[in-house]
């Protein structure tokens, strides 16, 4: 049974800094991996998708890797902003089983 | 403006009272699925649909209905709810299950059962 997990649980960074958001994941049978952010109260936004056949993608300050057989992912966050503040989340399609898997999220604060 | 609906956003009913909750896109996606969170588990896939008349079970499918009568909507039905499903329910669509297009999501709705 797949399973995600993403480290660290929360993490709080002064405004500026670099910083790494990883996923794992148990089944390398996977179709693609994609990180959400989500804000209080609010519904899911896309950020990246990383189809298996990819190693990474990038969107503006974002850049999401892909390592298939170790079952990693990171979510590089350059020059961090106060609205960055949310939870990032990690998903990933089984390539057997058609389902979305999630990990429980990362809670990022971004001090002013 | 592409997007996932829901309706309603909050609701609040007791025990045994049978709810339906609405999800429709304007994207002409064929896959169609349901989600609960729970703060502490995380989000949890309920039902999928890869098309119409197409509907399958994700990991957490008692006590609820889905029907895929047409491509845009995808209702969620609960025929008894129990005070266990209270939890904020996303409904997601996207292009295909084929793991090409990423999943775009509903603003959510917040049900709570007394």
């Amino acid at each position: 049974k797949q399973e995600v997990t993403q480290i660290p649980a929360a993490l709080s960074v002064p405004e500026g800094e670099n910083l790494v958001l990883n996923c794992s994941f148990t089944d390398s049978a996977i179709y693609n991996l994609q990180w959400f952010r989500q804000d209080p109260g609010k519904g899911l936004t896309s950020l990246l998708l990383i189809q298996s056949s990819q190693r990474e993608q990038t969107s503006g300050r974002l850049n999401a890797s892909l390592d298939k057989s170790s079952g990693r992912s990171t979510l590089y966050i350059a020059a961090s902003q106060p609205g960055d503040s949310a939870t990032y989340l990690c998903a990933v399609l089984g390539g057997a089983t058609n389902k979305l898997i999630f990990g429980t999220g990362t809670l990022l604060a971004v001090q002013p | 403006e592409a997007q996932v609906t829901q309706n309603p956003r909050y609701l609040i009913t007791v025990t045994g009272k049978k709810l339906t909750v609405t999800c429709s896109q304007n994207m002409n996606h064929e896959y169609m699925s349901w989600y609960r969170q729970d703060p502490g588990l995380g989000l949890r896939q309920i039902y999928y649909s890869m098309n119409v008349e197409v509907t399958d079970k994700g990991d957490v499918p008692e006590g609820y209905k889905v029907s895929r009568k047409e491509k845009r909507n995808f209702p969620l039905i609960l025929e008894s709810p129990s005070p266990n499903q209270t939890s904020l329910y996303f409904c997601a669509s996207s292009s295909s299950w084929t793991g090409v297009y990423e999943q775009y999501f509903g603003p959510g709705t917040r049900l709570t059962v007394t």
